[in-house]
């Protein structure tokens, strides 16, 4: 499967401080993106890291990508309590169908105020 | 950002019935809309890439003639879920590419439609 799987299932941390998740996935991308959900809510873009590039930043968000381990960080700092959501990564693979991702299992994130 | 819209938000139907939820790019055109499925504190479940123009193209395990896909304009896809049963309950969202550069698309996400069947 092309899955993504991110690292922790859960994370729960106080405002200010910095949040760290993990993904991994299994076969060649195309690039990995990050996406948040709040609560019964769609999905929200976030970043998209190209498999060339290892390192991006958007304001708070710090994403890196090692395609050698098939891994991707998302480092969120000076957490908010309004950061409180679900974070997903996704993988679109080398030759997929424009736009077809694969998405993880997520990271429910709680900061706490 | 592009704008996807939902509808209905939510939608409750008795076994038996079929239910069609609407997905609407507002300000831009999508050839291609994508159907997921998501049952709760899990992950999206790509179930079929609408296409303009011709047959949506469905994920293995996915029964086409249960969830019936019609993009009918470069704006409009709708699924229909025909003889719902409980099992159907769950969170369905579509999702259109963005137009990016140099073929690195992002994806723009409706807000989702909760069907729940009783």
């Amino acid at each position: 499967s092309q899955q993504g799987e991110e690292d922790p299932q859960a994370l729960s941390i106080q405002e200010g401080e910095n949040a760290t998740m993990n993904c991994s996935y299994k076969t060649s991308i195309n690039n990995l993106q990050w996406y948040r959900q709040n609560s019964g809510r769609g999905l929200v873009h976030l970043i998209l890291i190209r498999s060339n590039e290892r390192e991006k930043h958007s304001g708070r968000l710090r994403v890196t990508l090692d395609t050698s381990k098939k891994s991707s960080s998302l480092l969120i700092t000076a957490s908010r309590a309004a950061d409180t959501a679900s974070y997903f990564c996704a993988t679109r693979g080398r030759g997929s169908t424009l736009g077809r991702l694969y998405f993880g299992r997520g990271t429910q994130l709680t900061v706490w105020p | 950002g592009a704008v996807v819209s939902q509808h209905p938000s939510r939608v409750i139907c008795k076994s038996g019935t079929s239910v069609k939820i609407e997905c609407r790019s507002l300000d831009f055109q999508a050839t291609t809309m994508f159907w997921y499925r998501q049952f709760p504190k899990k992950s999206l479940m790509l179930m079929a890439t609408s296409n303009e123009g011709s047959k949506a193209t469905y994920e293995q395990g996915v029964e086409k003639d249960k969830f019936l896909i019609n993009h009918a304009s470069l704006t409009l896809s709708t699924l229909t879920v025909t003889s719902a049963h409980p099992e159907d309950s769950s969170f369905y969202i579509c999702s259109a590419p963005g137009s990016g550069t140099s073929g690195y698309y992002e994806q723009y996400f409706g807000p989702g439609t909760r069907l729940t069947v009783t």
